[in-house]
């Protein structure tokens, strides 16, 4: 089983800012790397699939980034909405696996 | 658009059997694997299962292999997971998801059904 770390666990970051999440699998996934944001009460929402491509009415301030071990989230200039949990989840191999989330929160 | 709709959650006792299922509509079902995730509570997503198009693959994942089963109605657009043999650890919100084809992320998710399962 591929083990997706992700880290830090909680970032604070103040509105207007970069954030940059970071993940990071136990063995390579290539570039079958998605990343999804929740929000309290919510159900997840895709971000980014692919390592690099947005979803369908993904605001461009966010992007991704990566291949292989290492990938990268980053929201550009945070806004209020953006305040959430976010996951990686790779489907280059059986089982599919998340990771265990990163809460972004505000500073 | 796409809409997914969980429904059968509930509070069941350990050793009990659940059936979720999850209506689909806004895309052609038959045509895309679906998924099962799950959340604990106060936890992250954990991936419990994925059936192919037409039914006939299914994977599971270890924590759940035995005792649910995956499948699916295409000419209803209805997915379901059978759960025997329910645990505390099984207690989660149950998202079913629309995935890609062929890579399998979830690109579309249902707002989930909420499994207790105590005595």
């Amino acid at each position: 089983e591929i083990v997706m770390t992700q880290s830090p666990a909680t970032l604070s970051v103040s509105p207007g800012e970069r954030a940059t999440l970071s993940c990071r699998a136990s063995q390579s996934v290539s570039s079958k790397l998605a990343w999804y944001q929740q929000k309290p009460g919510q159900a997840p929402r895709l971000l980014i699939y692919g390592a690099s491509t947005r979803a369908t009415g993904i605001p461009a301030r966010f992007s991704g980034s990566g291949s292989g071990t290492e990938f990268t989230l980053t929201i550009s200039s945070l806004q209020s909405e953006d305040f959430a949990v976010y996951y990686c989840q790779q489907f280059n191999n059986w089982p599919l696996t998340f990771g265990g989330g990163t809460k972004v929160e505000i500073k | 658009e796409v809409q997914l709709l969980e429904s059968g959650g509930g509070l069941v006792q350990p050793g009990g059997s659940l059936r979720l299922s999850c209506a689909a509509s806004g895309f052609t079902f038959s045509s895309y694997p679906m998924s099962w995730v799950r959340q604990a509570p106060g936890k992250g997503l954990e991936w419990v299962s994925t059936i192919g198009g037409s039914g006939a693959a299914t994977d599971y994942a270890d924590s759940v292999k035995g005792r649910f089963i995956t499948s699916r109605d295409n000419p209803k657009n209805t997915l379901h997971l059978q759960m025997n043999s329910l645990r505390a650890e099984d207690t989660a919100v149950y998202y079913c998801a629309k995935d890609h084809n062929p890579n399998i992320y979830m690109d579309v998710w249902g707002k989930g059904t909420t499994v207790t399962v105590s005595s």
